[in-house]
């Protein structure tokens, strides 16, 4: 079966300092690969998404970037976090078919002081 | 383009008392609608999801979602909700190229004793 680990759980950083937080499937090749946020009683926000090995979307321009080095790996980066980078981070997949389900990790809450 | 609302940002009930969560739904041809549920500090969990056929669909954790065409929805419902179920729920539905999910504001569940 598929599962999908997301890491780390929590992070506290501080502002100007860089961040990479990680995501790996396991049980399933070639997925669809997102990462979202979610700020404080906010719904989800599409930051990126993936359909392949270097092949990166962004849906809205910030200080974040993402990258896919390997088909199921999925890293979310920042080179100096802002206090508005705060907030929990989920990365999801799905596989290729169009109108699937995705699946998601268990977040990382992101606190930047 | 597809998307889904959910107009209740909060909703209360007790122990035992029935649910009903309301997801409306714009979508140009045949829906596929999702309902997930996010328990605090973790990521999002499929509840059911609807693709075609019966308009009922059985979820898991005792929850069910009614498809009605006529009046755009999708709303989730439970007959007798416990405590556990306090979390918040988001109705989702995918954006015309069926790669990403689109997911309404999500509606905030509390269960009082």
């Amino acid at each position: 079966s598929q599962t999908i680990h997301q890491w780390p759980a929590t992070l506290v950083q501080p502002v100007g300092s860089p961040l990479s937080l990680e995501c790996t499937v396991e049980g399933t090749s070639n997925p669809n690969l997102y990462w979202y946020r979610q700020a404080a009683g906010r719904g989800l926000q599409l930051l990126f998404y993936s359909v392949g090995i270097g092949q990166i979307s962004s849906e809205v321009p910030q200080n974040l970037s993402a990258s896919r080095p390997q088909d199921r790996q999925f890293i979310l980066s920042s080179k100096k976090l802002l206090l508005s980078d705060s907030g929990f981070y989920l990365c999801a997949w799905k596989d290729g078919q169009a109108n699937t389900e995705a699946f998601f990790g268990q977040g990382t809450r992101l606190t930047v002081v | 383009a597809q998307s889904v609302t959910q107009p209740d940002i909060h909703i209360t009930v007790s122990e035992g008392a029935s649910l009903e969560l309301r997801c409306n739904y714009s979508y140009g041809a045949t829906p596929y609608l999702f309902w997930y549920v996010q328990s605090p500090g973790q990521g999002l969990q499929l509840l059911l999801k609807y693709f075609s056929g019966d308009t009922l669909v059985q979820g898991i954790k005792g929850f069910e979602a009614e498809f009605k065409r006529s009046q755009s929805s999708f709303n989730l419902r439970k007959p007798s909700v416990h405590w556990s179920d306090a979390a918040e729920y988001f109705c989702a539905v995918p954006n015309n190229a069926g790669n990403m999910l689109t997911f309404g504001g999500g509606t905030r569940l509390m269960v009082k004793p």
